[in-house]
């Protein structure tokens, strides 16, 4: 089975821009959750989409948002960047039920620069 | 104060040392316990998860949670040059173990 993709793997930008990250999960899985991970604040939950509805949510600013498309596919768009908005962008999928077979896989990430 | 504290290390050990790693949290409703690996430049990989206070072993890991303390452990025995990466706990209050609490992580090194 392949394993999460993200698209693409480096990204530089200016302040001002806005980016959009694209993350397809492992298949058949239909929750996509994405975290931003910076040497200062570690690796922090941004938000969980499941069957294209936003499930959680994590403590970010409304600049931060994400949605999912009915083939589980998600995308995560950060507007206005701030220079702090430099992270490595996770996502990590799984199926989306709860028990105990549930495990988050990651994906290798998307490392934004703002300059 | 953060919810989840973790020693950031680095902590470095000679092979086949046992290795503890650590996590205190203050959150009570947290539910899931878990242990992740992250290689440089990789994303991280799920090691262990245990929701429940008492002892869950794995091969050479061994996951300790002890929720009146609230506190969690990862042992490794007979630790190997290939374990050298960071770990993170992370904790989650969903019945689902999504949403999840990192801590900041600890890097280990082991040297052969």
């Amino acid at each position: 089975k392949a394993g999460v993709t993200q698209t693409p793997r480096y990204l530089i930008k200016t302040r001002g821009q806005q980016v959009t990250l694209s993350c397809s999960p492992i298949s058949g899985h239909r929750s996509v959750s994405w975290y931003q991970q910076t040497p200062g604040q570690g690796l922090q939950f941004l938000f969980e989409y499941f069957s294209e509805t936003q499930r959680n949510k994590g403590n970010f600013p409304g600049r931060f948002s994400g949605r999912q498309f009915s083939n589980s596919r998600s995308e995560m768009n950060v507007s206005t960047l701030e220079l702090g908005d430099s992270a490595l962008y996770l996502c990590a999928s799984s199926s989306g039920t709860s028990g105990e077979g549930e495990t988050q896989y990651f994906g290798p990430g998307t490392r934004l620069l703002v300059l | 104060q953060k919810e989840v504290e973790q020693d950031p290390g680095p902590l470095s050990v000679p092979e086949g040392a046992i290795v503890s790693l650590n996590c205190t949290y203050s959150n009570s409703a947290f539910q899931y316990f878990m242990w992740y690996r992250q290689y440089s430049r990789k994303g991280p990989e799920l090691l262990m998860y245990t929701y429940s206070s008492g002892n869950k072993e794995d091969g050479r890991f061994t996951a300790q949670v002890d929720k009146s303390s609230k506190y969690i452990s990862l042992f490794i025995r007979d630790s190997q040059p290939s374990d050298s990466a960071t770990y993170l706990c992370a904790m989650s209050v969903s019945t689902g173990r999504r949403a999840l609490t990192f801590g900041s992580g600890t890097r280990l090194q082991v040297q052969p």
